[in-house]
């Protein structure tokens, strides 16, 4: 099974300065296709989880464009531009490169200061 | 819109059974992939099981393999989970996730969750 390693676990921000969550997974997530099948997913408290971005890079619809993810291979990185206080929550990374089983990292929980 | 209600949650004791629903709106259901994921308390989020659309096709996490089934009927746009032989590690909330219509485009909407409680 592919392992998706994240950090930091707790990542505190303060409104209006960047924030950044690496994700590692335990093989390359190069798709025989061609893609890369890494997501990002947003976690507000007491919400259901909300895709954010897809194939390591796209925007879902309604995201805003303060949210950016990047990475290949096994190294990927998701960006907040500028923190707002609806961000806060816990975001997820994913891979659907190598499955099953569909692996989740293990979280990192954004906070302000 | 797209629409994904879970039902069939509740408390059950260790060795039980239960079934969960998803009822799906909004989207041609019979044409999507759809999913099963959990979230223990206070944990992360963890991929239960998949089905393609006509039902052929469903994969497991080993965790629930022979114990937990995936179906759907497409006539009335809904998803289930039938769990049996429960264990007290199987308390969570189970969410219902559609893939998107491309390879790779998974879990883009979720229902609001259904909390299975399994203790004695």
């Amino acid at each position: 099974d592919v392992v998706m390693t994240q950090s930091p676990l707790s990542l505190p921000v303060t409104l209006g300065q960047p924030a950044s969550i690496s994700c590692r997974s335990s093989q390359s997530l190069v798709h025989s296709d061609g893609n890369t099948y890494l997501n990002w997913f947003q976690q507000r408290p007491g919400q259901s989880p909300r895709r954010l971005i897809y194939k390591v890079s796209n925007r879902d619809s309604g995201v805003p464009d303060r949210f950016s993810g990047s990475g290949s291979g096994t190294d990927f990185t998701l960006k907040i531009s500028r923190v707002e206080a609806e961000d806060v929550g816990i975001y997820y990374c994913m891979q659907g490169t190598h499955w099953p089983p569909l692996t989740f990292g293990g979280g990192t929980k954004v906070e302000i200061k | 819109e797209v629409q994904l209600v879970e039902s069939g949650g509740g408390l059950v004791q260790p060795g039980e059974s239960l079934r969960l629903s998803c009822a799906a709106s909004g989207f041609t259901f019979s044409t999507y992939w759809m999913n099963w994921v959990r979230q223990a308390p206070g944990k992360g989020l963890e991929w239960v099981a998949n089905i393609k659309p006509g039902g052929t096709e469903k994969y497991y996490v080993d965790s629930v393999k022979g114990r937990f089934t995936i179906s759907r009927d497409n006539a009335k746009n809904s998803l289930y989970l039938q769990m049996n032989s429960l264990r007290a590690e199987d308390t969570a909330i189970y969410y219902c996730a559609r893939d998107g219509e491309l390879t790779g485009d998974l879990f883009d909407y979720w229902g609001q969750g259904a909390l299975v409680t399994v203790s004695s």
